[in-house]
């Protein structure tokens, strides 16, 4: 099999901190990962795409100072939402991507909620 | 850019009906098309995807068909059960399996009864 885990499944913030959401391939590495985000009843929307060892690649309108993205090893990479506002409350979802198979394994979405 | 629409939830049916879930899509080239499935509490899995105009991919009593001349990709079952409820999300990707990033539609909401 292929797992990904996140952690946490829920954070709740107060506005203007900072949240890391950590996403780890369980039984086989990664080289590319990807972090989307969800809204209410909307598409998931691919945020960007996380190199091992190198600099993330950002969607068009994603703020790479907003949304710090850190690869540093083949199993995991992290998400940092920075200075939290709620209009960045959502569903934030991550992917791994299997080599061998050329494949993309999900994790279970982490739910943030910002005060 | 790029764009798949499916249609909107949620879709009840009766155990052992037949069920359809449309997706079209807009996207320059030949992407490869994908249906995703979401169980409750659970991650994304790949349930069905093809290549290439005309493929079929198929799992678990699942089909869908790629068809390029009406840019569809419609999910259909010819009998669902309880089981199969979940949140269905159509794809689409420019690399073949999937090894870029997703653009997805908005999920479709199944619910079955028995």
């Amino acid at each position: 099999g292929a797992v990904v885990s996140q952690h946490p499944s829920r954070v709740i913030c107060k506005s203007g901190t900072s949240v890391k959401i950590e996403c780890r391939s369980l039984d086989f590495q990664a080289t590319t990962m990807f972090w989307y985000r969800q809204f209410p009843k909307k598409s998931l929307m691919l945020m960007a795409t996380s190199n091992e060892g190198s600099k993330a690649t950002y969607e068009q309108g994603v703020e790479k100072d907003k949304f710090l993205i850190n690869h540093a090893s083949l199993t995991l990479s992290t998400l940092t939402v920075t200075s939290a506002h709620p209009e960045d409350s959502s569903f934030y979802i991550c992917s791994a991507r299997k080599g061998e198979k050329n494949e993309q394994f999900f994790g279970p979405g982490t739910r943030l909620t910002v005060l | 850019g790029d764009s798949v629409t499916q249609m909107e939830g949620p879709v009840t049916l009766s155990e052992e009906a037949f069920l359809t879930i449309n997706c079209t899509y807009t996207a320059t080239g030949y992407p490869s098309l994908f249906w995703y499935v979401q169980y409750p509490g659970e991650g994304l899995q790949l349930l069905l995807k093809a290549t290439k105009a005309d493929d079929k991919g198929s799992n678990k009593g699942f089909e869908a068909t790629y068809r390029k001349e009406t840019t569809s990709f419609h999910l259909e079952k010819g009998s669902v059960q309880v089981s199969d409820s979940a949140v269905y999300f159509c794809a689409l990707s420019h690399s073949g399996g999937g090894a870029d990033g997703l653009t997805f539609g908005k999920g479709t909401h199944l619910i079955i009864q028995p």
